[in-house]
């Protein structure tokens, strides 16, 4: 079955580390993007590509990277320069062409 | 950039009745989906609903782009309809397809 899949499902990282969450989607999409939700919060961008080798910052980019050297992966490092990264991460994709997306399962990660 | 406003924030349901979740957007779009999240946070694509109306099950939407809002109607719910429901947008001089999210409605359905 075609399908997003982000692992892993729990993260638990020390403060000062780096740590990456995998996104990997066989939907054929052009398009991928990372969203943080905060409790209780909608969902704010965090980086997205629309084609391979290439990518743009959202809204809160600032202490996270990512890239895009496939077209089926997009994963997302958060840097230790991410001041507060516990949160509930989600990855999707979609058609350039066509609008609607698919969602990943998400990653909680928690800084301990 | 776009702001989206959903309506209302909260919402407690008996089992079997019916609701109208509403969501403000203020500007032009080219794309608006609803989408429900579950309690186990798995995000769900209702409707892709720029504009018109559909209709899924119990579930149908209705979006008036020339007033900047979009209805999602839930009739007869049932418990599992609870969760988060969220409106998405993507502005029409956006060019690419980033979703900008509301709130959400956290909907609630008793037994």
């Amino acid at each position: 079955d075609g399908g997003i899949t982000q692992s892993p499902k729990y993260l638990f990282r020390k403060e000062g580390q780096n740590v990456t969450l995998s996104c990997e989607q066989n939907l054929n999409h052009d398009a991928m993007y990372w969203y943080r939700q905060d409790p209780g919060q909608g969902l704010r961008l965090i980086y997205y590509s629309q084609i391979v080798n290439d990518f743009q910052k959202g809204d809160i980019a600032e202490g996270y990277s990512v890239s895009r050297e496939k077209k089926e992966s997009f994963p997302l490092t958060v840097t230790s320069a991410q001041k507060n990264p516990t949160a509930f991460y989600l990855c999707a994709s979609s058609m350039v062409s066509s609008y609607g997306y698919t969602f990943g399962s998400g990653t909680r990660l928690t800084v301990v | 950039g776009i702001q989206v406003e959903q309506s209302p924030p909260d919402l407690i349901l008996q089992e079997g009745a019916n609701s109208t979740l509403r969501c403000n957007f203020s500007d032009s779009v080219n794309n608006l989906q609803w989408f429900h999240q579950n309690p186990w946070g798995q995000l769900i694509n209702l409707f892709y609903i720029p504009s018109g109306t559909k209709q899924n099950g119990r579930l149908s939407a209705t979006t008036v782009a020339t007033e900047r809002y979009s209805l999602l109607y839930i009739s007869s719910s049932q418990t599992t309809d609870s969760g988060v429901y969220f409106c998405a947008v993507a502005a029409l001089n956006n060019a690419g397809n980033m979703l900008t999210f509301g709130g959400g409605t956290r909907l609630m359905v008793k037994p």
